[in-house]
Formats: C-alpha cells, sequence, structure tokens
C-alpha cells in the first residue's frame, strides 16, 4: 500500500513557468526522497532530505519538509520540456520504504 | 558501469507458466530491492536483500511468488504458476548502504503480460 499522496495527480505548465508538488504521508519517517519516472522508464532519485532537514537545494530543485504537517514539496524552478516526467515522493518507516502514486507533470514548449 | 540492469525488458506468457525475471545490481551495491508497478497500487516494494540475504519479504503477494540472490552481483523473481493480475513491470533496484537511507538506483523494468 502507499503511503506518499502526491498533489497534485496532473499538473500541465508552460515551459520557463515553476511547478510545484506536494506530498503528504502518515507515519513518522527517517528521509524522504523525490524521484523521478520518464515514459517506460525506471525511476532516477533526485534528493533526499532527512527528517530533521527543512529545505534541500539540487540545482533547479528545492524541496522542503515540515514533519508537524507530515508533508513535502517539490519545486522545479524554470521547467522545461525535458521536465515531463511522472514524479514520486518516497517515505521510510521503520520497515520498508512506500511510493505515493505520484503526479505526472507536462511541460509544453 | 552500466547501472542496474534487468532482463528480459519484456515478457509475454500464458496463465500457468512459470517465469523468471532477473537483475544485476550495480557492482559494490550491498542492497538489491524488488519492486511491482501497476496503475492501480502504483510502485510496492515486494521484498529487498542485504547482502545477499533476504531482509524482508512481507510485500511478497503470495507464495506463488519467491525470489533469491545466490551472489551479489544477480537476483531473480520467479512467478510459479503466474496469473494474469500479475501483469505489472518489475522493478530492480540497488543502493550502497543503509537500507533505505540513501538513494536507490532503479533498472529500466520488465513489462511481464501474463496472458
Amino acid at each position: 500500500s502507499q503511503q506518499g499522496e502526491e498533489d497534485p495527480q496532473a499538473l500541465s505548465i508552460q515551459e520557463g513557468e515553476n511547478a510545484t508538488m506536494n506530498c503528504s504521508y502518515k507515519t513518522s519517517i527517517n528521509n524522504l526522497q523525490w524521484y523521478r519516472q520518464n515514459s517506460g522508464r525506471g525511476l532516477v532519485h533526485l534528493i533526499l532530505i532527512r527528517s530533521n532537514e527543512r529545505e534541500k537545494h539540487s540545482g533547479r530543485l528545492r524541496v522542503t519538509l515540515d514533519t508537524s504537517k507530515k508533508s513535502s514539496s517539490l519545486l522545479i524552478t524554470a521547467s522545461r520540456a525535458a521536465d515531463t516526467a511522472s514524479y514520486f515522493c518516497a517515505t521510510d518507516g521503520d520497515n520498508d520504504m512506500r511510493f505515493g502514486a505520484g503526479t505526472r507533470l507536462t511541460v509544453k514548449p | 558501469d552500466a547501472g542496474v540492469i534487468q532482463s528480459p525488458r519484456h515478457e509475454v506468457t500464458e496463465m500457468g507458466q512459470e517465469v523468471t525475471l532477473r537483475c544485476k545490481p550495480i557492482s559494490g551495491h550491498d542492497y538489491l530491492f524488488w519492486y511491482r508497478q501497476t496503475m492501480m497500487r502504483g510502485l510496492e516494494l515486494l521484498i529487498y536483500f542485504n547482502n545477499n540475504v533476504p531482509i524482508d519479504d512481507s510485500g511478497m503477494p503470495e507464495d506463488r511468488f519467491s525470489a533469491k540472490m545466490p551472489n551479489a552481483s544477480f537476483s531473480t523473481l520467479k512467478i510459479q504458476p503466474s496469473e494474469p493480475r500479475d501483469s505489472a513491470v518489475y522493478f530492480c533496484a540497488s543502493s550502497l548502504t543503509g537500507r533505505f537511507y540513501n538513494e536507490q538506483f532503479f533498472g529500466p523494468g520488465t513489462r511481464l503480460t501474463v496472458l
């Protein structure tokens, strides 16, 4: 079963705009990761944020984590057509890692 | 490194047949994970190994599913007998240390269709 729930399920924006995706989870975590999946491909790790961190940056990516609200957000700035993909958050509890259902991002050129 | 290698990339079989999926993790990685992805259930962790030893197989759906890791460079996921509801994309992933504390590197997946 899934723990993380991404919101929105689908997002369509124009190239150059920012894209924000949210993830909510239910139980306490050690860390939260974001992955990207291009159609028909495996998942690619984007960024990991630990439970004691509040914000992390990697290139055009910015991730925030609010453990009190059990939520995280992924911001992609200055989006490009190549950013079109599904984005998943993954949370780890004590015994397993759970992936959300994903947000399908479409960036129109 | 070539990354995580999975074979076959596509498998079409008939109900009742045995299916074996294969995975070669990245050299030096001591964790290996098997996932299943479907539209209905999303991405599910089936089982993971640490240093070739199965640690948690609670995600394996039924006794029809089994996984082995005879050595550090090879793992198999077997379904016997297969059923149409097993149709999914099966991913293998590996990571360097720390179970879920580090990034996982995913293979390209095996798309299984059971007729």
